[in-house]
Parts: structure tokens; sequence; C-alpha cells
């Protein structure tokens, strides 16, 4: 069964506390993102990556950090540097070619408490 | 600076009946613009995709337009069902090299709800 896979569904944090939420694909995609969305808000880009051990900021970067080991994973971790993070996150992936489709997963829903 | 505008922000019709979905953008240099549905709590699927040079695409009883000259959009949903409840997004992709990741700009997306 292909497709992206994200965990937890849910996540509730304490304030001041590091919170990492996975991201795994077996489409056999180069490229991977990650993508914040808040009420009344398109969708914003927070990082992507285009090939293994190599990654770039997006339009929100700050307070979040990431990974890409294996092609497969692409793990991101909410930092306490982060001052809103309650939101909805949600990672797709893509091919390397013009008019590429991003197939996006489930979703994490990410609550502080 | 890029943007992607949708209206209404949100609408609500009877099973059955017909209703178009509006997209206004001004990215550039424009590559692609697609239309996703997102069901509550899930991630978008997307419906259609259309490039500079079409100017409608359907999949089943979606139809999306494209007016490239005036940066306009629209998704037409025709014979409505309860299961077409969920927000519309807009997403307009900036032209980009081949073999790099592509950079999308969304809209806020248009919140459909099909009553009975």
């Amino acid at each position: 069964d292909g497709g992206i896979t994200q965990s937890p569904k849910y996540l509730f944090r304490k304030e001041g506390q590091n919170v990492t939420l996975s991201c795994e694909q077996n489409l056999n995609h180069d490229a991977m993102y990650w993508y914040r969305q808040d009420p009344g808000q398109g969708l914003r880009l927070i990082y992507y990556s285009q090939i293994v051990n190599d990654f770039q900021k997006g339009d929100i970067a700050e307070g979040y950090s990431v990974s890409r080991e294996k092609k497969e994973s692409f793990p991101l971790t909410v930092t306490s540097a982060q001052k809103n993070p309650t939101a909805f996150y949600l990672c797709a992936s893509s091919i390397l070619f013009q008019n590429n489709e991003q197939f996006f997963g489930p979703g994490t829903r990410l609550t502080v408490l | 600076k890029n943007q992607v505008e949708q209206s209404p922000q949100s609408l609500i019709i009877l099973e059955g009946k017909n209703c178009t979905l509006q997209c206004n953008y001004t990215v550039s240099p424009f590559s692609n613009l697609r239309w996703y549905k997102q069901d509550t709590g899930r991630g978008p699927v997307s419906l259609t995709i259309m490039t500079f040079s079409e100017n409608t695409k359907s999949n089943g009883r979606y139809t999306a337009t494209l007016d490239a000259d005036t940066k306009q959009s629209s998704l037409h949903i025709t014979a409505s069902q309860l299961s077409d409840s969920a927000s519309y997004i807009c997403v307009v992709s900036l032209g980009s090299i081949t073999g790099t990741a592509s950079k999308l700009t969304f809209g806020t997306g248009t919140r459909l709800q099909v009553t009975l």
C-alpha cells in the first residue's frame, strides 16, 4: 500500500518541550516537504528537501528543524523556540519534474498545553 | 508578492445543486494551477491540474477552468453530494527548473457544506 504516512495523528506538548513529527513515504519520491496549516490561512512551507542529507528553509523555518538521512523519511522537530506551535502539520512528497504533483500525508495535529 | 485569493470563504448548498468556486492569483512566473480537496482533519488530495495552455479540465463532477490572461480560475461542482463537503484549495505553482522542488502558493480555501 503506497503513500505517505505521518505519526502521530494527535500530539500534545507542554511548553518548553521539543517534539518530533514523523513522515515516511514509499513512493520513491526525491523531494519531501513540511507545511503548517492554521485556520483561515493557506498552507505555509516550513522546510523542504530535494535529496538525502540536504534540505532548505521554507517561508517559516524559525523554531523548526529537520533531517533527511534516508530518502523515505523526513522528520520535523518542533523546538521550544517556536513561539506558537499549535497547528496542523502536513508532510508532502513529489518527484523532481516540472508540473509535478505533491502528495500529502494525513497530517499531525499538534497542541501545546 | 505572490498571492492566491479564493471566494467565497464558505458556502452551503443543497444536495444535488451545482456550485462554482473562484480563485484569483498574482503568482509569477506561473507554472500550473491545481485544485485540491481537503476533508476535515485530512491531507489535501489533488482534483485537477492545469498548465498555462489549458483552459478547462474535468475530473468526474469537478470541472476547473483557467484564464491565464486575467489570472482567474474556477472550480465547478455539478450534482453535489454529501461527500463533497470539504475545503477546496486553489494552489499555484511557480515556474521552476526541471529537477528542482516545486514552490507552491496556497489559497486559504473555500469551505463547502452540502446539506440534505
